[in-house]
């Protein structure tokens, strides 16, 4: 199994700042990953496919980069309603694997 | 729009069978895509449990592997999840979701909680 980890398992960033989630996984994914979020509640939420694109709706302040093994999801300009938990997951085998997931938290 | 939605037992006991539904609307399973299982743990670890495809064809997590059923019914555009001997590791908020044709998940209901406790 291809394991995923989110090194940082909390984040705290300033309303209006920047932050960057990082999933590295076990083994190399040829960008074959998304990221969700998720808020307490509600089901995980697609945010970026396929390492970098977007999903129709998905604020332009979240881009996703990356290649490899190691990936990363930014945001910029931190708004209140960004505050949930963020996590990767790999589709480039089975079975497909979810990191830990970071919560992002408002200083 | 597609829409997903749980339903089963909410509280199973320790070595009985863990039985849900997924019931989707506004699509076809047997039209394209896969048809998955997801749980998430208390603490919120996410495990993908395994799908069965518009063909009916089914892939497991193999940890679950000796498990697991996912079957379908077609008429009612309905699919499911079956988990024997369940433990109380099997605690969790199941999920089905609904990939793209790529394997992440788009479409998810919104989950149901089910507690194996004797």
């Amino acid at each position: 199994d291809i394991q995923m980890t989110q090194s940082s398992s909390y984040l705290s960033v300033s309303l209006g700042g920047r932050v960057t989630i990082t999933c590295k996984a076990s083994d190399h994914i040829n960008n074959w990953l998304a990221w969700y979020q998720q808020k307490p509640g509600n089901a995980p939420r697609l945010l970026i496919s396929g390492a970098t694109s977007l999903e129709t709706g998905v604020p332009s302040r979240f881009s996703g980069s990356g290649s490899g093994k190691d990936y990363t999801l930014s945001i910029t300009s931190l708004q209140t309603e960004d505050v949930a938990t963020y996590y990767c997951q790999q589709y480039w085998s089975t079975p497909y694997t979810f990191g830990g997931g970071t919560k992002l938290e408002i200083k | 729009d597609v829409q997903l939605q749980e339903s089963g037992p909410g509280l199973v006991k320790p070595s009985q069978s863990l039985s849900l539904t997924c019931t989707v609307t506004g699509y076809s399973i047997t039209s394209d895509y896969a048809w998955n299982w997801i749980r998430q743990f208390p603490g919120n670890k996410l495990e993908w449990m395994g799908y069965i495809s518009y063909s009916g064809s089914t892939s497991y997590n193999p940890s679950l592997k000796s498990r697991i059923s996912i079957t379908r019914d077609t008429s009612k555009n309905q699919f499911f999840l079956q988990l024997n001997s369940v433990t109380t590791e099997d605690t969790a908020t199941y999920y089905c979701a609904r990939t793209v044709g790529t394997p992440w998940f788009a479409y998810w209901g919104q989950g149901t909680l089910v507690t194996v406790s004797a």
